[in-house]
Order: structure tokens, then sequence, then C-alpha cells
């Protein structure tokens, strides 16, 4: 099973509202990633856990809050957006640290839209 | 600041004819990934390559990387429809970091026609 599972798949939210993205992998991956992606633009990285602690942190605004619970679940904590954070949100995940260089295997994505 | 550039952005193949997507990158790196994603869906990983030299083949598709030019090549030999595509590389730079630092090049949209 390589399966990176994501919900919800589409999400429509106003400026004012609370919402979170999940993310869940039951391949024993200790390392997680959440990614944004604009239409016709490449993905681009925004937050990395390894071992469940947060590694990596792109500079991204405090309206996104991620949190990883335990090993194979990651969420996505959304609150006070802005219509230019509309776009797809890919999660994604991989065998070990860099250390091995193993795929990493990204889930369908959340398509978001902030309204 | 690494950058990844892929060429061409755009791709109109022929079927049955051979095409090559090039990416080059700016920083000292041992790996690098080739990913697909059709219109609407997300990425499906088609290649690691982490070792200068490193050539690897699925069907039509062959990845190469010279880690001294800082460059990879995807060649599609004789192109089919069912490769309409776009296709991205990934460099991991060589940082000491916990979990794998991708940065993307640009794209390169694939449309193979009849």
């Amino acid at each position: 099973d390589t399966e990176v599972t994501q919900t919800p798949k589409h999400l429509v939210m106003g400026m004012t509202n609370k919402k979170s993205l999940k993310c869940e992998q039951h391949m024993g991956h200790r390392a997680m990633y959440w990614y944004k992606q604009k239409a016709k633009k490449p993905p681009e990285l925004m937050f990395v856990y390894s071992y469940e602690k947060l590694s990596i942190n792109e500079s991204v605004p405090s309206r996104f809050s991620p949190e990883c619970p335990n090993s194979s679940l990651l969420n996505l904590h959304l609150h006070a957006l802005q219509p230019e954070d509309s776009a797809l949100y890919l999660c994604a995940s991989s065998p070990t640290d860099r250390a091995s260089g193993n795929t990493i295997y990204f889930g369908e994505g959340s398509w978001l839209t902030v309204v | 600041e690494l950058k990844v550039e892929q060429n061409p952005l755009f791709l109109s193949m022929q079927e049955g004819k051979n095409y090559t997507i090039y990416c080059n990158y700016s920083t000292t790196s041992d790996r690098l990934y080739w990913y697909r994603q059709d219109p609407g869906k997300s990425l499906e990983s088609l290649f690691v390559l982490l070792s200068n030299g490193a050539v690897k083949q699925e069907g039509r598709l062959m990845a190469s990387l010279d880690t001294k030019a800082r460059l990879s090549t995807l060649h599609i030999t004789a192109a089919v429809h069912d490769l309409s595509a776009t296709y991205f590389c990934a460099v991991d730079p060589l940082i000491k970091a916990a979990g794998n630092k991708l940065t993307f090049g640009g794209g390169t949209r694939v449309l193979v026609k009849p």
C-alpha cells in the first residue's frame, strides 16, 4: 500500500472560518510534508515533519498551522485565510529522512477555495 | 537559493517520435526526482536518481543524471497519446535537514498529437 490519503478533496471557506486539512499514511513513513500548488505552477514546500517534529517551515504565514498528532497523521489548520491562498494543497510522505533518498509519495490533494 | 529550470516549458509531440526534456539546477545535489501530473490530479513518481551517471528506464521513459553538469534529462521514445501530461523534475539539495526538501522545476507540459 503506497497510499497517502487526504481529506477533504474540496473545501470552500470564508476568510473568517477555521478549517483543517487532514492527511494519513500507513506506510510507516516518518517524514511527512505539506506542499502548496497554484494553478499551472509547480508545488512549493510549506512544512516538513520528521519523526513527528517540525523540521522545516518555509516561512509560511501563521494563518497556516501544521500539526502532527502521530506518525500516521498530519493536519493543516487554516484560519483567517485570504483569497490568494486558494490552491491545491498536497500532502506527501517518505520512508525516512533524507538519508536514503527514497521515493516521496504524494496524496491526491485538497482543493481549497477561499471566498 | 536553489533554482531548478526545465525546458522546454511546453512540448508538442507527434506520436512515434522521440523527445527530451531538460532539467538544470543551480546547487550541489545528490538526488533528483521526476514526477508526472495529469490535469487536476496529484503527482505520480516516475524516477528517483541518486548518483552521478544514474540512468533509469520505465517503458518509453528514460531519465539520466549528470551531477557534475547539474543536469538531468527525461527522454521519451516513440511518444504515444497516453504520455500527455505535465512533467516536473525536483531537486533535493545537499543540506543538513531532517526530511527531503524538494524544489521543483517549472514543469514541462507535454501534448502528444496523433
